[in-house]
């Protein structure tokens, strides 16, 4: 499964919201899908899994939703610590992850 | 502290062998899926591979096999990655993961902090 994601690069501010997509070329089953964060010199981190269940100690203001071959990450009132590449995984076929969108200020 | 804690950057020359390391802590090591990615500039993420320490049972994505080889000791909490003869395209940072719900197919939920490779003459 491939899988795309959009925009490459996203340009806010903080306190902004951004929406980040990563579309499918074939259905995922079961929702089987995960968000990722990576920020430099730091160890990756899941988000969120199963398209909208936030891995323990996430904050609700991100928010994953999505079925079949769209999915959306999406992070309210953006905080400096935000701002990174975000991948997201499918593991309903193997697994294989998008390309990444970077958050930038 | 639930942690992978990989071994240190390295720079080697084209042939050269490598191993590389990823050192689980504070869960139960031989009890999850361990997985290798490789993060290279253009490419993104890529699935390496995976192997279960309980049995090493050790599977690969179909370009990575017979490329690398995925072990695991579980006596020491630790799984490798290993090249027996490297290649410049080699050069990437690798990750070690855990896999999450006891199938070589899950959600990552932990991440090493990445090991550099280097291959350059």
């Amino acid at each position: 499964i491939v899988l795309t994601q959009s925009p490459g690069t996203l340009s806010l501010s903080p306190g902004e919201s951004a929406s980040l997509s990563c579309r499918a070329s074939q259905r995922i089953i079961s929702g089987y899908l995960a968000w990722h964060q990576l920020k430099p010199g730091q160890a990756p981190r899941l988000l969120i899994y199963e398209t909208s269940r936030r891995d323990t100690g996430i904050p609700d203001r991100f928010n994953g939703s999505g079925s079949e071959t769209d999915f959306t990450l999406t992070i309210t009132r953006l905080e400096p610590d935000d701002f990174a590449v975000y991948y997201c995984q499918q593991y309903g076929s193997s697994i294989t992850f998008g390309g990444g969108t970077k958050v930038e200020i | 502290d639930v942690q992978l804690v990989q071994s240190g950057p390295e720079v080697k020359e084209p042939g050269e062998s490598l191993q590389i390391s990823c050192k689980g802590s504070g869960y139960t090591f031989s009890s999850y899926w361990i997985g290798w990615v490789r993060r290279m500039p253009e490419r993104g993420l890529e699935w390496m591979g995976v192997i279960y320490p309980a049995y090493s049972d050790a599977r690969y994505r179909p370009s990575f096999r017979g490329q690398v080889t995925i072990s695991a000791d579980r006596s020491i909490n630790t799984a490798h990655l290993q090249w027996r003869s490297l290649k410049a395209s080699d050069t990437a940072i690798y990750y070690c993961v855990r896999l999450l719900g006891g199938s070589p197919e899950g959600p990552i939920d932990l991440w090493g902090q990445g090991t550099v490779v280097i291959v350059s003459s």
